[in-house]
């Protein structure tokens, strides 16, 4: 079964702070990844995903993260981060053909912005 | 832009009484699905469901549990017989393919005393 990790669970940063936020997963297949965010008080949105071709993906709000197949990762990045992306992150693989078409998720990031 | 609505947003019940949490999913969304968020814990797979039946479901998900889309708009969690161990915040979420993107409900909080 495959299974997410976040290394992070609380990350709290200046704004205008540059934003790296882990994820690896563990299939030996194929995967589509997915980054969603939780506002305070929102349901779950999606901020970006990654099915096929170029590793690297953008997302909304200044988001882009990098899959790197040899190292199961896909790491959440933003160059400068906004107070308002003090949120929940939750880092989520659809394994295909793994048998189950629900996602798996990571136990989620907390991200603080201190203005 | 449509949305994934649920109901109710914070249900409370007693230990070994029976509910129902209602989602109504994006309207050309074919492959639904239930997670459940137990406080300060990841979200987890329930169950997800497509052409009027399970098509996948997870450990967590036992004959206590059951789903149902009764009318065609409706996708319905239903739990048996509830314990406090269900108290959890519980997701819908629908897509138009079983790979494809998840949009996500608001959530239902539900506390079992």
């Amino acid at each position: 079964a495959q299974s997410v990790s976040q290394h992070n669970h609380h990350v709290i940063l200046s704004e205008a702070a540059s934003l790296e936020l882990g994820c690896n997963y563990s299939y030996g297949g194929t995967v589509n990844l997915f980054w969603y965010v939780q506002y305070p008080g929102q349901h779950l949105q999606l901020l970006l995903k990654y099915f096929s071709g170029d590793p690297l993906v953008k997302g909304i709000k200044g988001f882009e993260a990098e899959f790197i197949k040899s190292k199961f990762s896909f790491n959440l990045r933003k160059p400068s981060v906004q107070w308002s992306d003090t949120a929940e992150y939750f880092c989520a693989v659809n394994a295909l053909g793994g048998g189950a078409d629900g996602l798996t998720f990571g136990k989620g990031t907390h991200l603080i912005i201190q203005p | 832009e449509p949305e994934v609505t649920q109901t109710p947003s914070h249900q409370v019940t007693q230990m070994g009484q029976e509910v129902i949490l209602r989602c109504v999913p994006i309207s050309n969304h074919l492959y639904f699905y239930w997670y459940r968020q137990i406080l300060g814990q990841k979200v987890e797979f329930l169950v997800s469901f497509y052409n009027n039946e399970i098509s996948e479901k997870s450990e967590i998900f036992d004959d206590q549990f059951s789903v149902e889309r009764p009318d065609g708009s409706n996708f319905t969690l239903k739990i048996r017989s509830t314990k406090l161990e269900d108290s959890a915040m519980y997701f819908c979420a629908g897509g138009r393919a079983s790979t494809d993107t998840q949009y996500f409900g608001p959530g239902t909080r539900l506390t079992v005393l």
